[in-house]
Order: structure tokens, then C-alpha cells, then sequence
């Protein structure tokens, strides 16, 4: 089974619109991490926001939050007011607690309109 | 600071052919990392190291090889390329703990014809 799903290949929004990424993961561990990376075309990984499951409020950095619902093991990336610099592909990853391996999604390509 | 730095950029090797991919990094980190990424697949963990000296299999660890001699430098060898190797390899090293994201390197794009 995957331990990070994201059901959206791709996706397309229009300029200066809020965008949710969804990702979904599966662990029975109670202590784990969550991470949200973005990949512009130039191919760099760039780390947008971190969220650990004990954390008890929704982790936020600028532009970038995360909607984290624990119940539901989903930890979707929000973008609030989309530039067209966001076009990107996102990846969500997650750290199981006393793992040292960081498991990413496929991701989902985000396509920003103008 | 150059952060994690991969040599070479770019490599196009024969089937069968061997090579290095070296990934340093100047960070003072113990964990070093090597994923492949493929089209579809997003990134899928090779090795990984939890400190100098030591090693430990990823998600895909068949076909390659890897040494941590140095804190600093990981490298991911190919013994016998294969086209199925053809991809995108990105080193990433990260502190220990487990809040710490991982810092990515520029990436090693290899084609084996």
C-alpha cells in the first residue's frame, strides 16, 4: 500500500485563486512528520512547510499553509492567492516516528493560468 | 556555503558501463540520501546513510551501490548500467532529527543507451 497518496496528476487555476493539494497518508505510528516540497521546472527541490502530527495547530509560512486532519490521515497544501511562480510539480513526503527515511508522493503538477 | 553540491550535471553512458555520482555537502549533516525520479513515480528512495560509515537500502536499491567513507560526501555507484537506470538522481541530506527537512541537491540527469 502507498503511505502517501496524491489523487491529483495535475491541476489548473486561474491567477491569484486559492489552490488545495490534497495528500493523503497511511502510518500507524502516532509520532510522524509531514513535508510539502516544491519542484519548479528548473528541476530544484525546494522545501515549502513542515507539519508534525503532535502539532496542534495547522503549520503556516507565508502564502503556504497546511490543512492538517489528523482523523482523516490528510494533510493537504494550501496556496493562497496563486502567482503564476507557483506553476510547479508538489510533492508531500512524511517521516514515520523513529524512521530515517522520508517516503514522498508522486505528486501533482500544478498549472497556474493568467 | 554551497549547501549539496552532485557531480557530474549530465552523463550518458553505454549499457554495462560503470560510474560514480558523487554528492558532498558542507552542512555538518548526518543523514545523506540518494532518490531516483521518474516520470509518474515521483521520488523514490536508492540508499541512505544515517552516518559516516554506515549504509542502509532504500525503496530501489537493486543495481547500485553506496559508500560514506567521509560525513561530508555519499556516492552512489552503477556497476553495470542498465537503460532501466535512466533517470533523474537527487541527492538530499538532513540533521537527525525528525522535524528536519531535507536539503536536495541539483540533480544528475543519466541516460544509459
Amino acid at each position: 500500500a502507498q503511505k502517501i497518496t496524491q489523487t491529483q496528476p495535475g491541476m489548473f487555476v486561474q491567477e491569484k485563486e486559492a489552490v488545495t493539494l490534497d495528500c493523503t497518508y497511511d502510518t500507524s505510528d502516532q509520532s510522524y512528520g509531514l513535508f510539502w516540497y516544491k519542484q519548479p521546472s528548473s528541476g530544484e527541490m525546494i522545501f515549502l512547510i513542515y507539519q508534525g502530527s503532535y502539532d496542534e495547530q495547522n503549520a503556516t509560512e507565508g502564502r503556504y499553509s497546511l490543512n492538517f486532519q489528523k482523523a482523516r490521515k490528510s494533510a493537504n497544501l494550501v496556496i493562497s492567492a496563486s502567482q503564476l511562480g507557483d506553476s510547479a510539480m508538489y510533492f508531500c513526503a512524511m517521516r514515520e516516528g523513529g524512521d530515517d527515511k522520508i517516503i514522498f508522493g508522486k505528486g501533482t503538477r500544478l498549472h497556474i493560468l493568467p | 556555503n554551497a549547501g549539496v553540491t552532485q557531480t557530474p550535471k549530465f552523463r550518458v553512458l553505454k549499457t554495462g558501463q560503470s560510474m560514480t555520482l558523487l554528492c558532498a555537502q558542507d552542512m555538518n549533516h548526518e543523514y545523506m540520501y540518494w532518490y531516483r525520479q521518474d516520470p509518474g513515480m515521483g521520488l523514490r528512495l536508492i540508499h541512505y546513510s544515517v552516518g559516516e560509515g554506515t549504509t542502509a537500502k532504500g525503496e530501489v536499491p537493486d543495481g547500485y551501490n553506496v559508500s560514506r567513507l567521509k560525513k561530508q560526501n555519499f556516492l552512489l555507484g552503477l556497476e553495470s548500467a542498465a537503460p532501466s537506470q535512466t533517470s533523474v538522481y537527487f541527492c538530499a541530506s538532513s540533521f537527525l532529527t525528525s522535524a528536519d527537512e531535507q536539503y536536495f541537491g541539483p540533480g544528475t540527469r543519466l541516460t544509459v543507451t
